[in-house]
């Protein structure tokens, strides 16, 4: 079965500073992993997703991850934070084929000014 | 394009009484999921639909929660009788296909609180 775990559920930046949300993942079969952002009050967007080849992806607002199957790690990164990007980040993987995609608990990132 | 709607966006109710969400997917999206967000975790898969069928309605306490998307477009969600624990956020997920790495366009959440 697959499952992810988010390592930290808040982490906390200055603004300008790097951000790293980790998460690990356990999966049977080869995995397609997705970071999803959740802001106050509204739905899960989509951050990037990784399917196949490159293992590293860029997303949108500045964000990457990179998939490394021999960690079974897919971190979250920015080189430098914006008050912007204060949020909820989940990490989610896709299950068998067909199913329904499995989250993270979510990490609560907040940044200082 | 219009994103996935949800409603109502709040609901207050007394334990034992019942509720009811309604989605309405994306234009074209055969596939249809309720997901349940309990303040602190990750969302749950409730129930998923491909056009009007079911593929996975493992994690859906059948004894209260009930769903149905009968032209295989909008979907309802009901929970009778509800119990405190069923206090959370239901979101509404559509996509274009169930096939690997089809992403999940959310709805902005119907958040129920029980009494």
């Amino acid at each position: 079965a697959q499952s992810v775990t988010q390592l930290g559920s808040h982490v906390s930046v200055s603004e300008g500073a790097l951000v790293l949300l980790r998460c690990n993942y356990s999966s049977s079969v080869p995995p397609y992993l997705f970071w999803y952002v959740q802001y106050p009050n509204q739905g899960l967007q989509l951050l990037l997703k990784y399917t196949t080849g490159a293992t590293l992806v860029k997303g949108i607002n500045g964000f990457e991850a990179e998939f490394k199957k021999s960690e079974t790690s897919f971190h979250l990164t920015k080189p430098s934070a914006h008050m912007s990007d204060a949020a909820e980040y989940f990490c989610a993987v896709e299950g068998q084929a067909g199913t329904a995609l499995i989250f993270g608990k979510g990490t609560t990132l907040s940044v200082s000014s | 394009e219009a994103g996935v709607a949800q409603s109502p966006r709040y609901k207050i109710i007394e334990k034992r009484q019942s509720v009811a969400f309604w989605c309405n997917p994306i234009s074209g999206h055969a596939t249809l999921y309720w997901y349940q967000q309990i303040l602190g975790q990750g969302p749950k898969l409730l129930i998923q639909f491909q056009n009007n069928g079911v593929v996975d309605d493992s994690q859906l306490p059948k004894d209260r929660f009930s769903a149905e998307r009968l032209k295989g477009v909008d979907s309802t969600l009901k929970i009778q009788p509800a119990k405190l624990e069923d206090s959370a956020v239901y979101l509404c997920a559509s996509s274009f296909t169930t096939h690997k790495s089809g992403e999940l366009f959310f709805g902005e959440g119907s958040r129920l609180t029980v009494l």
